[in-house]
C-alpha cells in the first residue's frame, strides 16, 4: 500500500470558489505532514506543516488543513480560491527516518476565471 | 539570497556520458537531499546527506552517486547516463532534528 495517497490527480475550479484537496497516509509514516507547493519551472515551497496541537494549521496565503488521526488524512482547504494559486500541490508525510519526507503524487490546481 | 541554488539550470547530455549536478545551501543545515521528479512519480529520493562526508542511498540510488565536500555543497553524480534518468532533479536541506525541507529551483536533465 503506498505511504500516502493524493487521489485527485487534476482540480479545476472557478476564481472565488472553496477548495480542498485530499491527502491521505497510511500507518508506515509519521503523522507529521506537510504541503508543499510547485509553481510552473520553479522549486516546491513550503504551505503548512503539522507536528501537534491544533488539528487545523493555517499556511500562507489563506490556505489551512485538518489532520484527522481518525481518518489518516490532512487535507488542504481554501476559502475562496485566485488563479494565481494555479499550481501543483504536493502532501508529504515523515518518514520513520527523521528528517524524511516522502511525497505524494500531486494535485494540479487550475483556477479559471 | 536564494538560499538553496542548483546548477546546472538545464542540461543536456549523451548517453554513456558523466553528468555533475551541483547543490549549494547558505541555510547552515545539516542535512541535503537529492529528488528527481517524473510526471504521476511526485518526487522520489536519490541520495541525501547528514553532513559533510556523509552521503547515504535513498530510496532509488542505482545509477547514481553523491559526494558532499563540505556543509554547503551536495552534488549529484551520473558516471554513465542513461536516456531514463532524463528528469528534472531537486536538491533540498532541512535541520537534522525536522522534517521541513527548503528546496532548489531545480535541474532538467535531458540524456541523449
Amino acid at each position: 500500500a503506498q505511504s500516502v495517497t493524493q487521489p485527485d490527480a487534476r482540480v479545476t475550479v472557478s476564481e472565488g470558489a472553496s477548495l480542498q484537496l485530499r491527502c491521505k497516509y497510511s500507518s508506515s509514516v509519521t503523522p507529521y505532514l506537510f504541503w508543499y507547493v510547485q509553481y510552473p519551472r520553479q522549486g516546491l515551497q513550503l504551505l503548512l506543516k503539522y507536528y501537534s496541537g491544533d488539528p487545523v494549521v493555517q499556511g500562507v496565503n489563506g490556505f489551512e488543513a485538518e489532520f484527522s488521526k481518525s481518518n489518516s488524512s490532512f487535507h488542504l482547504r481554501k476559502a475562496s480560491v485566485h488563479w494565481s494559486d494555479s499550481a501543483v500541490y504536493f502532501c508529504a508525510p515523515g518518514t520513520q527516518v527523521v528528517g524524511q519526507l516522502t511525497f505524494g503524487s500531486g494535485t494540479r490546481l487550475q483556477v479559471y476565471a | 539570497e536564494a538560499a538553496v541554488t542548483q546548477s546546472p539550470r538545464n542540461k543536456v547530455a549523451v548517453t554513456g556520458g558523466k553528468v555533475t549536478l551541483s547543490c549549494n545551501q547558505t541555510n547552515n543545515h545539516n542535512n541535503m537531499y537529492w529528488y528527481r521528479q517524473d510526471t504521476g512519480h511526485g518526487l522520489r529520493l536519490i541520495h541525501y546527506s547528514y553532513g559533510a562526508g556523509s552521503t547515504e542511498k535513498g530510496d532509488i540510488p542505482d545509477g547514481y552517486k553523491a559526494s558532499r565536500p563540505s556543509q554547503e555543497n551536495f552534488s549529484l553524480i551520473l558516471e554513465l547516463a542513461t536516456p531514463s534518468q532524463t528528469s528534472v532533479y531537486f536538491c533540498a536541506s532541512g535541520e537534522n532534528w525536522a522534517y521541513e525541507q527548503y528546496f532548489g529551483p531545480g535541474t532538467r536533465l535531458t540524456v541523449l
